[in-house]
């Protein structure tokens, strides 16, 4: 079974421009998250999709950042403008359960996109 | 509050000694969720272990074991036998029914197997 796939791996961009990532998650998995790491902290969630729909995205900066998952599969984050604050690794992942199924669900990772703003 | 405390930033252990790293939770749901995951360098998340709310045995997965005391909302990790590529960052989340199966994450545990 394929995993979550993301790309790219890596990107480097100077302030103020825009930059987006893809996310492919596993087959079947009707959830799916959209996290950012900031270096020495742990996975702060950005936007959670439920198929194509949102199920949380309070703490998005709605601003600058957008998400879509349009047919419910793959999903796009796009920063727009980047601030040097946004450096970090934006981690996708997936779980099969939809959301409100219960707490067993796993959530399996990407390898992440690790931004760089200069 | 939060939701999941790692109270230990960095961790030491010698090659093929056993070691435990600390989780504690807070929630109010009876059906919630335990996860841990490896963090190595390269940046991906890789789930180790899972422990239901309702289970009544501790979770094991190879060298991995799960000690679980829910009357003082704990889910330590213990590694056992440890190898260098044990080597990483280690976190403990948790997921709740009630919040739309939303993960919380601890900040994490960096673990150093000493050669």
């Amino acid at each position: 079974e394929a995993g979550v796939a993301q790309s790219p791996r890596y990107k480097i961009i100077e302030k103020r421009q825009s930059v987006a990532f893809w996310c492919n998650p596993i087959s079947g998995h009707a959830t799916l998250y959209w996290y950012q790491q900031i270096l020495g902290q742990g996975p702060k969630l950005l936007i959670q999709f439920q198929n194509n729909g949102v199920v949380d995205d309070s703490q998005l900066p709605k601003d600058r950042f957008s998400a879509e998952r349009l047919k419910g599969v793959d999903s796009t984050l796009k920063i727009q403008p980047a601030k040097l604050e946004d450096s970090a690794v934006y981690l996708c992942a997936s779980s099969l359960e939809l959301a409100g199924g219960g707490g067993t669900d796993t959530q399996y990772f990407g390898p992440g996109t690790r931004l760089t703003v200069l | 509050a939060q939701k999941i405390t790692q109270t230990q930033p960095g961790m030491f252990v010698q090659e093929k000694e056993a070691v435990t790293l600390d989780c504690t939770y807070d929630t109010s749901d009876q059906s919630y969720g335990l996860f841990w995951y490896k963090q190595p360098s390269s940046g991906e998340m890789i789930f180790l272990i899972y422990q239901g709310s309702y289970d009544e045995q501790n979770a094991t997965e190879g060298r991995y074991s799960l000690n679980f005391q829910k009357a003082r909302k704990s889910a330590n990790l213990v590694i056992s036998a440890s190898q260098l590529g044990d080597s990483a960052m280690y976190f403990c989340a948790m997921r709740e029914q009630s919040t739309g199966n939303q993960f919380y994450f601890g900040t994490g545990t960096s673990l150093t197997v000493i050669p």
